[in-house]
């Protein structure tokens, strides 16, 4: 069974400029997940999906980030404009009602 | 919002060595867990405690979660190579969403 996959793994980008990070979760998972690492800090919760409805959103930084999940498979969270705090490593993770969480390999996003 | 203040930041340890780190809260959790994330990789649960002084092992690997449902802490015994990385603590809230603690990192010397 295919885990949680993220693309791309690294991504460098000037200020100003867009990205969309992809995630694809296990299959028949309904949850998933946004997180992210900015350098040194803990990881931080962004968003929650379950299916293609936002269940909470509440950890989004600011309205320059967009987080889709269209048909409750695959998301798709877009930056833009970034900015350089922007940078860090973004995570994915899905799992099936209250079960346990797994990640993907996450997408390291440098913006310059 | 709640915060897991998660220590050592770092350790720097030799081959065979035991390390413990452990993990604070200001406000009670449910559930503990504790994940290991490769270089390059994204976080892997390693053990998960759901009972209040619950003791739980997983190989080498030793966690208990506290009295109090505020505090845990990790062991690992006999260190080798491939226990380098960085390890969080962390605790689910309301919709399985997880609070982590700031990480650490893990390193062995052969």
């Amino acid at each position: 069974e295919a885990g949680v996959t993220q693309f791309p793994s690294h991504s460098v980008i000037e200020k100003g400029q867009t990205v969309t990070l992809r995630c694809d979760p296990i299959s028949g998972h309904d949850n998933l997940y946004w997180y992210r690492r900015v350098m040194g800090k803990e990881i931080k919760f962004l968003l929650h999906f379950v299916k293609e409805s936002k269940q909470d959103e509440s950890g989004m930084p600011n309205n320059r980030f967009l987080a889709e999940r269209t048909g409750g498979t695959y998301s798709t969270l877009k930056v833009q404009p970034a900015e350089l705090e922007d940078s860090g490593v973004y995570f994915c993770a899905s799992s099936q009602a209250t079960g346990e969480a797994f990640f993907g390999q996450g997408t390291r996003l440098t913006v310059v | 919002g709640q915060q897991l203040n998660q220590s050592p930041q770092s350790m720097f340890i030799q081959e065979g060595e035991d390390v413990s780190m452990n993990c604070t809260s200001s406000s009670i959790f449910n559930t503990w867990l504790w994940y290991k994330q490769d270089p390059g990789e994204g976080p892997v649960l390693l053990i998960a405690l759901y009972k209040a002084g619950e003791l739980t092992s997983n190989g080498r690997l030793t966690a208990q979660f506290g009295i109090t449902r505020k505090d845990s802490f990790l062991n690992i015994s006999a260190s080798i190579p491939s226990d380098v990385g960085i390890y969080f603590c962390a605790g689910p809230n309301a919709g399985n969403m997880l609070t982590f603690g700031g990480g650490t990192r893990l390193m062995v010397k052969p």
